[in-house]
Formats: structure tokens, C-alpha cells, sequence
């Protein structure tokens, strides 16, 4: 069955720092997401991508966060300035859509940021 | 303001049918309602969705109300492996938004 895959699994990083975490959708899926779960909490949208653009945000999505698609088949989630508070599980998800039908998220299995 | 509720936690019995309800009260016309579950840490897996009939596939059915403000998710024959967390998020075609969900355990 055809899976999201999303690297590193584990990433410590230092407060400050910029992270890039990575993730291939599945590859005839169209529309790209982010999400981050803090360690006991709900899982929260970030962001949504489609046709190369993002086409919603949460208020989490600040400037800090950006999205990008830089080949055919990576979509990543870059942080600039890492905080403590930015410590969580970051999934990626991927769907597809075509008229008249509508499908489910498929989600990767996370990469747990740790910022210390 | 969560656009769904769910119970926070329910206990089955292995082998019984386990059913989920979820609450969507203000759900619009176009959204589908969708059900998935969280086993640990692992991402969201999605189990089914439907828009005003109901569904059935290989994991669990999905009963919808006529009316649409709410649904039942079942399924069949609990194992131990279905201990989870389950949601029926809300939203429209450009996300999805998870709430707290209800967290299954099945008891052996």
C-alpha cells in the first residue's frame, strides 16, 4: 500500500537553529499538508499546499514556518529560528482528489522534533 | 470552538462491536464526515468516510443520521489492536482539524 514517508524520524536541534524536516507524499496525490502534535495534545493543522502555493494556514503558521515543494516528489517544512515550544511530532499527510470523488489524508508516521 | 464532540473514552470488550458516536452538529451541506484513529504516537490512520449514506469498508461502517448532525463509527469485532484514540475531525477541502477524540480501549 502506497505510504507518505517522512525524514528524519527523530531530530534534536538546538533553540535557534533552523530545521528542515522532509517528506515524500504519495506520488499521484495532489494536495500536501502539515501537522504538529505537542507531546499529550490534540493533533493541530499547520499549513495546506496545492498547485505549488499554500492554500490555507493556521495561525500557528507564522513567519517562522515556510513550505516547499522543490522537486516532483519532496515537500518540506522548513523552521528558521527554532523555540522550545516548537518541540512536537510533525506529520505530513497527502491526498488525492479527482471530480467526483473525494479521498482520506493519508499521514507519514512523524518525525519527532526535540529543541533543547 | 471544536465543530465536533466526542466522548472522551469508552471501553469494549474483545470480540464485541465497538461504537463510536461523534456529534457534528453544525456540519455544512458539502463536508464529509470522516473517522480515523491514532495508535500511539503514529499518525492518524484513516478508517472511513462518507457524505449522507452510510459506508462500509474492511475496518469498521459508518452510520450517519439523517439529519447529518451526528454519526456512529463501528467496529465489528474489537481486538486488542483497535485500542486507540479515534476522532472524527472536521473541515473542508483545503484541511482537516482534529479534536480530542475518544480513546478506545479494548479489554481483553
Amino acid at each position: 500500500e502506497p505510504e507518505v514517508t517522512q525524514t528524519p524520524s527523530h531530530q534534536v536541534t538546538q533553540m535557534g537553529q533552523e530545521v528542515i524536516l522532509r517528506c515524500v507524499p504519495i506520488s499521484n496525490h495532489l494536495y500536501f499538508y502539515w501537522y504538529r502534535q505537542i507531546l499529550g495534545q490534540k493533533v493541530e493543522f499547520l499549513v495546506s499546499f496545492y498547485n505549488n502555493e499554500i492554500s490555507e494556514k493556521s495561525e500557528i503558521f507564522d513567519d517562522q514556518f515556510s513550505v516547499e515543494r522543490p522537486d516532483g516528489s519532496n515537500f518540506t517544512l522548513k523552521i528558521r529560528s527554532t523555540k522550545l515550544e516548537d518541540s512536537a511530532m510533525y506529520f505530513c499527510a497527502s491526498r488525492d482528489q479527482r471530480t467526483g470523488r473525494t479521498y482520506g489524508y493519508t499521514f507519514g508516521s512523524g518525525t519527532r522534533l526535540t529543541v533543547v | 470552538d471544536a465543530k465536533t464532540t466526542q466522548p472522551p473514552s469508552m471501553d469494549c470488550a474483545e470480540g464485541r462491536a465497538a461504537n463510536l458516536p461523534c456529534n457534528h452538529s453544525t456540519i455544512s451541506g458539502n463536508e464529509y464526515v470522516y473517522w480515523y484513529r491514532q495508535i500511539h504516537s503514529q499518525g492518524p490512520q484513516y478508517i472511513i468516510h462518507g457524505l449522507k449514506n452510510n459506508e462500509t469498508n474492511e475496518m469498521a461502517s459508518l452510520i450517519i443520521t439523517e439529519d447529518r448532525k451526528s454519526s456512529t463509527l463501528i467496529l465489528p469485532h474489537a481486538t486488542l489492536r483497535d485500542t486507540a484514540v479515534y476522532y472524527c475531525p472536521w473541515g473542508g477541502a483545503n484541511n482537516l482539524f482534529f479534536g480530542t477524540g475518544t480513546r478506545l480501549t479494548v479489554i481483553p
